[in-house]
């Protein structure tokens, strides 16, 4: 199996600042048809299921602000929220979608400082 | 708009069966891979299993292989997955999924608690 290693385990950075959160694969996850790494990010605020928010390790997803941006290669993977906003508190949680099973992350807690 | 409600969770005791069923609507069903993911409380996303589109391809998590079944109803438009030989291990919020990309999709989810 894939395991996904994410860091930090939790983060608090303040309104308007820069959060970045790492995700780890623990073998390569490029998709050898399309030449893209197969790894996508969640949000997942209290009480809410996950909303997908990037995939293909850097494609947002439609409707997603363009404050989240997704970037990696190789085995290492970063979600980035350039400005923070209170909406933005939430677990993150990266996954592979290469092979079965389809693995997450441990997920990383957003909070503002 | 693309929906995706699970019913069927509640309370079963250990070695007790349950059957979750996912009613899809907004999108072409049958057009989907669909996927079951749980969450225990407090924890991180598992994922379970998938089913192809006409549900002759069938995938499993080690912890629930020959336990858990995974089917579905085109023509209802409805993913199950029927559930035996529970363990607490397995109380958790059950997420029906859809997979465009990846899961591009989620359901509210519905509890499943399994305790005597």
């Amino acid at each position: 199996d894939i395991v996904m290693t994410q860091s930090p385990d939790s983060l608090a950075v303040s309104l308007g600042e820069r959060a970045t959160i790492n995700c780890k694969s623990s073998q390569s996850v490029l998709n050898s048809s399309n030449r893209k790494n197969s790894v996508a990010w969640y949000q997942q605020r209290p009480g809410q299921p996950p909303k997908l928010l990037i995939y293909w390790a850097s494609t947002r997803e439609s409707g997603v602000p363009d404050r989240f941006s997704g970037s990696g290669s190789a085995t290492d993977f970063t979600l980035t929220i350039s400005s923070l906003q209170a909406e933005d508190v939430a677990v993150y949680y990266c996954q592979q979608y290469y092979s079965s099973p389809y693995t997450f992350g441990q997920g990383t807690k957003l909070e503002i400082k | 708009e693309v929906h995706l409600v699970e019913s069927g969770g509640g309370l079963v005791q250990p070695g007790g069966s349950l059957r979750l069923s996912c009613a899809a609507s907004g999108f072409a069903f049958s057009s989907y891979w669909m996927h079951w993911v749980r969450q225990a409380p407090g924890k991180g996303l598992v994922w379970v299993s998938h089913i192809n589109t006409v549900g002759s391809t069938t995938t499993y998590a080690d912890s629930v292989k020959g336990r858990f079944t995974i089917s579905r109803d085109n023509a209802q438009n409805t993913l199950y997955v029927e559930m035996n030989s529970l363990r607490a291990e397995d109380t958790a919020v059950y997420y029906c999924v859809r997979e465009g990309v990846t899961m591009d999709y989620w359901g509210q989810g519905t509890l499943v608690t399994v305790s005597s």
